[in-house]
C-alpha cells in the first residue's frame, strides 16, 4: 500500500519568510495529493489539493508543487503570519478511496 | 448543514464498555470516510463508504469497530469491549465526489479508555 513521508517534523519561521515542508510518497498509481491544516484540537482543514496531471498550484500565499518522476510534492508559504503556525499534513489518494496521511509537521511562525 | 457534525465530542469509557460515534456529513455528499488521529499523529484510514454502501474497510483495527450508514447519510462508528489502545480522536469526512477528492472533515469525538 501507500507510504507518505513529511518532513520536516517541526518547522520554526519567522513572519515575513517562507515556509516548505515536503512529502514522499510510494505508490505511482496515486493521483491527488491534498494539504490540510489542522489547529489545536480543531478539525484538519483542506487547504490546497493537486492532482498527478498537474504540477503546480497556486492560491494567494499557498502553493503545490509535484514531481510526478520522484515521486514527491512539496507545500509553500510566502509571507508567512502567525494565524499560519498550525499542524500541516501531506496526504496520497491511493488506489481506491483511501487517503494516506504523512506524520505531519509543526509550523511555528515567530513574530 | 454548514459542515461536517460529530458527535459527542467527547466520550470517556470504562474498558469494556460498548461506544457509538456519529457522524452528520455535509447535505447530499455521497463519500463518507472514518479516519482514526491519535496523538501527535497523521489521520488513519477506517473505513469509506458510497452512500448506503461500506465499499471498504479495510483500516479497521479489529472485528470490535464496526461502521454503518444505513440511509445513506447519516454514519455511525460502533466500538465494542473498548480497550485502552482505542483511546484516540476519531474523524469522520465527506466528500460531494465519489473519491477520497475534496473531503472535509469533522471536528472529531475524542474518545479516552480509563
Amino acid at each position: 500500500g501507500e507510504n507518505v513521508e513529511q518532513h520536516p517534523s517541526t518547522l520554526s519561521v519567522q513572519e515575513g519568510d517562507s515556509a516548505v515542508i515536503k512529502c514522499t510518497y510510494s505508490d505511482s498509481a496515486s493521483n491527488y495529493f491534498p494539504w490540510y491544516k489542522q489547529e489545536l484540537g480543531k478539525r484538519p482543514q483542506l487547504i490546497i489539493d493537486i492532482r498527478s496531471n498537474v504540477g503546480e498550484k497556486k492560491d494567494q500565499r499557498i502553493a503545490v508543487t509535484l514531481n510526478k518522476t520522484a515521486k514527491h510534492f512539496s507545500l509553500h508559504i510566502t509571507e508567512t503570519q502567525p494565524e499560519d503556525s498550525a499542524v500541516y499534513f501531506c496526504a496520497a489518494k491511493e488506489y481506491g478511496n483511501k487517503l494516506v496521511f504523512g506524520a505531519g509537521t509543526i509550523l511555528r511562525v515567530k513574530s | 448543514g454548514a459542515g461536517v457534525s460529530q458527535s459527542p465530542r467527547y466520550k470517556v469509557a470504562k474498558r469494556g464498555q460498548d461506544v457509538a460515534l456519529r457522524c452528520d456529513p455535509i447535505s447530499g455528499h455521497v463519500s463518507l470516510f472514518w479516519y482514526q488521529q491519535a496523538l501527535g499523529q497523521g489521520p488513519e484510514f477506517l473505513t469509506y463508504f458510497q452512500n448506503e454502501a461500506q465499499l471498504d474497510k479495510s483500516g479497521l483495527p479489529s472485528d470490535r469497530f464496526f461502521a454503518e450508514r444505513p440511509e445513506g447519510s447519516v454514519s455511525t462508528l460502533k466500538i465494542q469491549r473498548t480497550q485502552q489502545e482505542d483511546s484516540a480522536v476519531y474523524l469522520c469526512a465527506s466528500s460531494s465526489t465519489g473519491a477520497a477528492t475534496e473531503a472535509f472533515f469533522g471536528q472529531g469525538t475524542r474518545l479516552t479508555v480509563v
